[in-house]
Formats: structure tokens, C-alpha cells, sequence
């Protein structure tokens, strides 16, 4: 079956730039995810990017793919103290129903 | 446009009771999913229907857990009779397109403590 890893923790400085990594084990086409987390809330689709392409900017979030060694990066700039949450990666081959995802990254930014 | 929601926010129970959790997805949207994290683990996924049907229950952990979608509107998750290591948030999601579609929205989830 498909695993999805991620580190479990990281602790930035308010206006710092954050990078949260995943990587995955499924070689087939896939679409991969980044989840946010607030405390006491559901899960909120940040962005996505399918497996043929190699990076995705939408404001301050920039999604970088290695393919080749099936590794996922989520940049955060001008890391806010809003953003303290966890960090999901996840990822779904197209055509299936299931999202696979880590464990989780607790991003915790500090003023 | 209302999103997923769930109800309750939190339940406790004692262990061998009874629990019905409810998921209203978003309107339109023929799919629809349960996943479950368990405290510090993956979050894992349950079953998906298509409408009122069953598409993939390839998850559900044992027939203690019991989902239905009369209707193809909202579902409901049961679990009979619940045990401790049911604790966790359960989690619905919906979308819509064919093959489920590549993007899912999730509600708030579920936090079901088993005492």
C-alpha cells in the first residue's frame, strides 16, 4: 500500500519562511495535497498539484515535487502566527477514492 | 455556499453504548466520505458512497460500525457497541465528479471519546 511521511513538528519565527516535506511511495500518477489544520477545526484544502508538474505558487504557498525521488515540499512565506496548525500531506491516484495521508506536521510560529 | 457539516462536535460515551454521527455534505456533491484519525496516527480512511450506494467500504475496521446514506443526502455513521479504541475524530468529506472527483472538502470532524 501507499505511505505518505512527513516530520512531525516545526517552529518558526513570525516573518520567517517555513518549509514543511513529505514524501510519498505511490510510482503511479497522483494528485498530492497539503490539508491545514486549525486548532478545534476540520481539515482545509490549502492546494493541490498532479504528479506532472513541478511547482505550484498561489500567494504566499509555494508547492515544490521531486518526482524522481517522490518528495513534496510546502513553502509558507512570510510565516504568520495564523498559520501555527497542522500540516497535512495526502495523496490520491486519479480514478481512486481514497486520500492517503501523514501523519501530520504541527507547524508553531512564534511572535 | 454551506460546507460539510457534522454533528455532533463531540461525544462521549461510555464503552458499549451506542453512537450515531451525522454528515450533511455540501449540496450536490454525490460523494461522500468517512475517515477516522485515531490520536497521533494517520488519518485513515473508512468507506466512500456514490450516491445512497457503497462504493468502497474497504476501510471500516469491523461490524461494529455501521454507515448509511438513505436518500443520497446526508449519512450517518453508527457504531454498536462502542469500544475504547473507537476514540478519535472521525472525519466526512464530499465532492463531486466522476470517480470521486481529485478534490475533497471535510467538515469539522467528529471527537468521540470512549470511556
Amino acid at each position: 500500500g501507499e505511505d505518505v511521511e512527513q516530520s512531525l513538528f516545526l517552529s518558526v519565527r513570525e516573518g520567517d519562511s517555513s518549509v514543511i516535506n513529505c514524501t510519498y511511495t505511490d510510482s503511479s500518477s497522483t494528485y498530492l495535497y497539503w490539508y491545514k489544520q486549525e486548532p478545534g477545526a476540520g481539515l482545509q484544502l490549502l492546494t493541490y498539484i498532479f504528479s506532472n508538474m513541478d511547482m505550484k505558487q498561489d500567494q504566499r504557498l509555494t508547492v515544490l515535487l521531486n518526482k524522481k525521488d517522490k518528495h513534496l515540499s510546502l513553502r509558507i512565506a512570510d510565516t504568520q502566527t495564523g498559520d501555527s496548525a497542522i500540516y497535512f500531506c495526502a495523496e490520491k491516484p486519479p480514478g481512486y477514492s481514497t486520500l492517503t495521508f501523514g501523519k501530520g506536521t504541527m507547524l508553531l510560529v512564534s511572535p | 455556499e454551506a460546507g460539510v457539516t457534522q454533528f455532533p462536535s463531540h461525544s462521549v460515551i461510555e464503552k458499549g453504548q451506542t453512537v450515531t454521527l451525522r454528515c450533511d455534505p455540501i449540496s450536490g456533491h454525490d460523494n461522500l466520505y468517512w475517515y477516522r484519525r485515531v490520536m497521533g496516527k494517520e488519518i485513515k480512511f473508512l468507506l466512500h458512497f456514490v450516491k445512497e450506494s457503497k462504493q468502497d467500504e474497504s476501510g471500516m475496521p469491523n461490524n461494529r460500525f455501521l454507515a448509511e446514506r438513505t436518500g443520497g443526502t446526508y449519512s450517518t455513521l453508527k457504531v454498536q457497541p462502542a469500544e475504547l479504541e473507537d476514540s478519535g475524530v472521525y472525519f466526512c468529506a464530499s465532492s463531486s465528479g466522476l470517480a470521486g472527483g481529485p478534490l475533497q472538502f471535510f467538515g469539522p470532524g467528529t471527537r468521540l471519546t470512549v470511556l
